[in-house]
C-alpha cells in the first residue's frame, strides 16, 4: 500500500523559514517523480513544484520561485521542501503526491497523496 | 497564461447522471487528469490520461475530452460521490508546470 505521509507543518511568522518533509512508503520511492500541492483554506488545489526521480528536473510555480526549494533523499525515502520568505499567502495545508511516471516530462497523474502538513503564515 | 474553467457547483439526484466539465484552449490537445475531493480528505485520482480508471474506481466514472472542453461523468450518482472535483493538466509558461482547475462542487439531494 502506498503511503505518504507530510511533516513539518507549523504556525511560523512572515519572513521565516520552514522545512516539510513526505516519508514514502510501499512503492520504489526512488523511481518516481514526486510533487507538492496545496491548497490554502476554502480554495482550489494549487502546484507547488515537482522533481523528478533523480532530482535532475526541477520545477517551481512562478508564485514559490526563488523562496521554496524542493529535494529528495531516494536512500531514505524522503521528499523535502524548504520554504523561505513566507509570506502570509503561504497559509495552506501542503500535500505530498507522488507522479505516476518517473520523470515530470510525460504530463503523467499525480496518482497518490499524503494527509497534507498545515503551514499557518501569521504575525 | 492558460486557464482551465470548471462550473463552481452542480446538483444531481441519486442515481442520475452528472457532467462535470473542465474548459481550455484547445483541450482536446492535452491530456487531463480528474481528481476527486472528499470533504476533509485528501484529493483521489478518478480518472486520467482523459479515460483511463485507476484500479478501485467504480466504472460509473468516465472522462472524455475534445475541441476545448473535458467532460468527467458519473453515471449512477451516490450520496458518497458528494465531493468536489478537478481537472489538471500540464502546461508550459516559462517551465511545464502542473494546472488545476478550480474545482466543481458535486452536490448529492
Amino acid at each position: 500500500e502506498v503511503r505518504l505521509v507530510e511533516s513539518g507543518g507549523a504556525l511560523e511568522q512572515p519572513g521565516r523559514s520552514l522545512r516539510l518533509s513526505c516519508a514514502a512508503s510501499g512503492f520504489s520511492f526512488g523511481d518516481y517523480a514526486m510533487h507538492w500541492v496545496r491548497q490554502a483554506p476554502g480554495k482550489g488545489l494549487e502546484w507547488v513544484s515537482g522533481i523528478s526521480w533523480n532530482s535532475g528536473s526541477i520545477r517551481y510555480a512562478d508564485f514559490v520561485k526563488g523562496r521554496f526549494a524542493v529535494s529528495r533523499d531516494n536512500a531514505k525515502n524522503s521528499l523535502f521542501l524548504e520554504m523561505n520568505s513566507l509570506r502570509v499567502e503561504d497559509t495552506a495545508l501542503y500535500y505530498c503526491a507522488k507522479d505516476k511516471r518517473s520523470s515530470i516530462d510525460y504530463d503523467s497523474p499525480l496518482e497518490y497523496w499524503g494527509q497534507g502538513a498545515l503551514v499557518t503564515v501569521s504575525s | 497564461s492558460y486557464v482551465l474553467t470548471q462550473t463552481p457547483s452542480i446538483s444531481v439526484a441519486p442515481g442520475e447522471t452528472a457532467r462535470i466539465t473542465c474548459g481550455g484552449n484547445n483541450m482536446g490537445s492535452k491530456p487531463v487528469h480528474w481528481y476527486q475531493q472528499k470533504a476533509g480528505q485528501a484529493p483521489v485520482l478518478v480518472v486520467f490520461y482523459d479515460s483511463d480508471r485507476p484500479s478501485g474506481i467504480p466504472d460509473r466514472f468516465s472522462g472524455s475530452n475534445s475541441g476545448n472542453t473535458a467532460t468527467l461523468t458519473i453515471s449512477g450518482v451516490e450520496a458518497g460521490d458528494e465531493a468536489d472535483y478537478y481537472c489538471q493538466v500540464w502546461v508550459t509558461s516559462s517551465d511545464r508546470i502542473v494546472l488545476f482547475g478550480g474545482g466543481t462542487k458535486l452536490t448529492v439531494l
